[in-house]
Order: structure tokens, then sequence, then C-alpha cells
């Protein structure tokens, strides 16, 4: 069972444009959603998060849009550089408690000069 | 880096080999978990770790066996492995409290021959 879908599972973007990509989950009682981020021949890194009591957040270029009632999250990179270009994995899962997080499947995204 | 350190990078092995992977975190935290991390599949957690004690065991082979020693280290001793496990091994630590952030290694790539 899959707790997580993530669409599309690739993504080709020009330098400057927006890039965004798609969490859908399934249990209401989750309450923690980050996004992480995977270059080549590394672990993945926190990227950014959002908890329900918002329904976006912003860091920089990244921001994270929430959609409680239709269980869905996104994330959107603005003005994407080539440097962007990595594998995003969205999770979710409850905040408190070290048990498990939720991981998709990662999408890839390119991000072309 | 990320202050969790994965060794060894790589390893090939054969289906009768023992070998371990080793896991070392410097930052404090009192939790540590092994991801399975392959193609086109969700990163798949295998064991957590809270204070030493083994807290979630995702119904993984009894081919992979868990240790951890102290907060700070974790080990993953693999024998007479199959094909089909070959793939990325993550190590991650966190707080443990919540699952706010956690810190992957650049993860130990198996192959099995």
């Amino acid at each position: 069972q899959q707790q997580v879908k993530q669409s599309p599972q690739s993504l080709i973007v020009q330098k400057g444009g927006i890039s965004i990509i798609n969490c859908a989950y399934e249990n209401t009682a989750f309450d923690y959603f980050p996004w992480y981020q995977q270059f080549p021949g590394k672990g993945p890194a926190l990227l950014i998060a959002i908890r329900p009591d918002v329904s976006e957040k912003k860091e920089g270029r990244f921001t994270i849009s929430f959609n409680k009632s239709a269980k869905q999250f996104s994330l959107h990179i603005m003005d994407s550089q080539p440097g962007d270009s990595a594998t995003y994995f969205c999770a979710s899962g409850l905040f408190y408690g070290n048990n498990r997080l939720a991981f998709g499947k990662g999408n890839q995204v390119v991000v072309i000069p | 880096e990320t202050g969790v350190t994965q060794t060894p990078r790589h390893l090939v092995m054969g289906m009768t080999n023992k070998k371990s992977l080793k896991c070392e975190q410097h930052l404090g935290h009192n939790a540590m978990y092994w991801y399975k991390q392959s193609a086109k599949k969700p990163l798949e957690l295998m064991f957590v770790y809270s204070l030493e004690e083994r807290v979630e065991n995702n119904s993984v082979p009894s081919r992979f066996s868990p240790e951890c020693p102290n907060s700070s280290h974790l080990f993953l001793h693999l024998h007479t492995l199959q094909p089909e496990d070959s793939a990325l091994y993550l190590c991650a630590s966190g707080q443990g409290v919540t699952n706010e952030k956690l810190f992957f290694g650049s993860g130990t790539q198996l192959s099995v021959l």
C-alpha cells in the first residue's frame, strides 16, 4: 500500500521556469509534510516542510502549497536553476514520534540552461 | 557534510558472503534509522533505533540484522543476501522526539551477485 503518491514522475524545465511537483497522501491523521532533495551520490536532505495549520510556506525560491481537504501538497520551485536538478521526495507522517515517515517514489527534476 | 557518515560507499558481495554496513553520526541525535532505496520505489524504512533500543522493525527479512551499540553508531549486518537486495542503503539520524528533519548519510550502494 503506497501511502504517498507523487506526480509527475519526471519533469524537464527551462532555466528560469517554474517546477511544480505534487504529492497526495492518504492518512488524515498525518500532520507533517516535508520535501527532501537528493543529488546523485548523496542522501536526501530536508528542503522544506509544512504542518497543516498553514496552507502555504515559502523559503526562498521554494514554496509548499497544502490542501488539507484534498489531502494534497505540492512543491513549487520558482526561477528554476540547473543546480536545482535533483530528485525530490515528498513524505508524510506524524510530527511527534520517531517512527515511520512515509516517503513517495521521488520526482526527478531536470533544469536545462 | 550532513554529520552522518556511512561506510563503505560501495559494496559488491556474493550471496554466501557476510558483510556489515556502518553508520556514524556526530550530531548528538538519539534516534537512528536504516532505509532501503530502490529505483522507482518509495524510500523503505527498515529499522528504527531510539536510545539504542530497536523501536521498529518493518518486517525485514532476517538476512538483515541491525545493531546499535550506542547512540552514535549503527550497523547493518548482511548474510546470505539475494540479488533483489541490491539497492542503496541509507542511514539517517534524528532527534527522536519528532520526525522533524532527518539527516541522511550518502548511503552504501550494495550489489549482490
